[in-house]
C-alpha cells in the first residue's frame, strides 16, 4: 500500500527549514528516503528501522515513529543543492516482501536564492 | 556518476520490435531490481532478483521478461510493447535485505512508437 507524503510541494529560500512527512496505514518495518533531481537517478539519503530512531546526515535528519506508522524528514538551513523530489519508500518486511519498497508520490522541494 | 550502469540511455522502438535493457553493478550486491517511472510519478517496482533468483514479480505483463545471468548483471527483455510502456526504466541494487540502501542507475528512457 502506497505511503502518503505531505506536502506535495514546498518552496523555500536558501537557509530556511522544511519538514516532509510520510505516513502509512500498515505497520512498517523500514522507511527509506531518497532524493531525485530532474533527469537523474534517485539518490539514497537514509534508512530508518522500526524502533523510533532518528538519524542524521549533515543538515538532513529523519525520525520514525513506529506506533504512528509515520516518518518525517527534516531539512535545516536549506541549500540550493537540496532542490529535487523527495520520496519515502516503505517496507513491511514480511516474508517475500523483504525487498519490496513502495514509494510515496513524492514531495517537490524548490530552494531559491 | 552512479555505480549502477544502465545501457542504453535512450531507446526508441516500434511495437513489433524486440530489444533488451542492460544493467551492471560491481558492488557485490546480491539483490537487483527493475523499476518503471513515469514523468512526475514515483518509481514502481517491477521485478526483484535475490541471489540471481526471481524473488518478486509485481504482476508485470509478459511482454517484459527479466533475466539475471549472474550476480552482476540484470537484463530486461522487451517484446511487443505498447505506447503506454514508454517510461524511464530504472535498475537498482542492494546488498541483500530491505534494510539496505538501494543504489539506482541513471535509467533507460524508453519511447514506444
Amino acid at each position: 500500500q502506497q505511503p502518503v507524503q505531505s506536502p506535495q510541494a514546498v518552496i523555500l529560500r536558501e537557509g530556511e527549514d522544511a519538514v516532509i512527512n510520510c505516513s502509512s496505514s500498515k505497520a512498517l518495518y523500514s522507511v527509506h528516503w531518497y532524493r531525485q533531481k530532474h533527469g537523474e537517478a534517485p539518490v539514497f539519503l537514509m534508512i530508518l528501522l522500526k524502533g523510533g530512531e532518528q538519524k542524521g546526515h549533515e543538515k538532513i535528519s529523519a525520525s520514525f515513529n513506529e506506533k504512528k506508522q509515520q516518518s518525517s524528514l527534516y531539512l535545516t538551513a536549506s541549500q540550493l543543492s537540496y532542490s529535487g523530489t523527495y520520496f519515502c519508500g516503505t517496507s513491511d518486511g514480511s516474508g517475500g516482501s523483504n525487498y519490496k519498497l513502495t514509494f510515496g508520490k513524492g514531495t517537490l522541494l524548490t530552494v531559491n536564492p | 556518476d552512479t555505480e549502477v550502469t544502465q545501457t542504453p540511455k535512450h531507446l526508441v522502438m516500434g511495437m513489433t520490435n524486440k530489444k533488451s535493457l542492460k544493467c551492471e553493478q560491481h558492488m557485490g550486491h546480491r539483490a537487483m531490481y527493475w523499476y518503471k517511472q513515469k514523468a512526475k510519478k514515483p518509481p514502481e517496482l517491477m521485478f526483484v532478483y535475490s541471489y540471481e533468483k526471481l524473488s518478486i514479480n509485481e504482476s508485470v505483463p509478459s511482454r517484459f521478461s527479466p533475466e539475471c545471468p549472474n550476480s552482476s548483471l540484470l537484463n530486461l527483455h522487451l517484446h511487443a510493447l505498447q505506447p503506454e510502456d514508454s517510461a524511464l526504466y530504472l535498475c537498482a541494487s542492494s546488498q541483500d535485505r530491505s534494510n539496505q540502501p538501494q543504489h539506482f542507475g541513471d535509467g533507460t528512457r524508453l519511447s514506444i512508437l
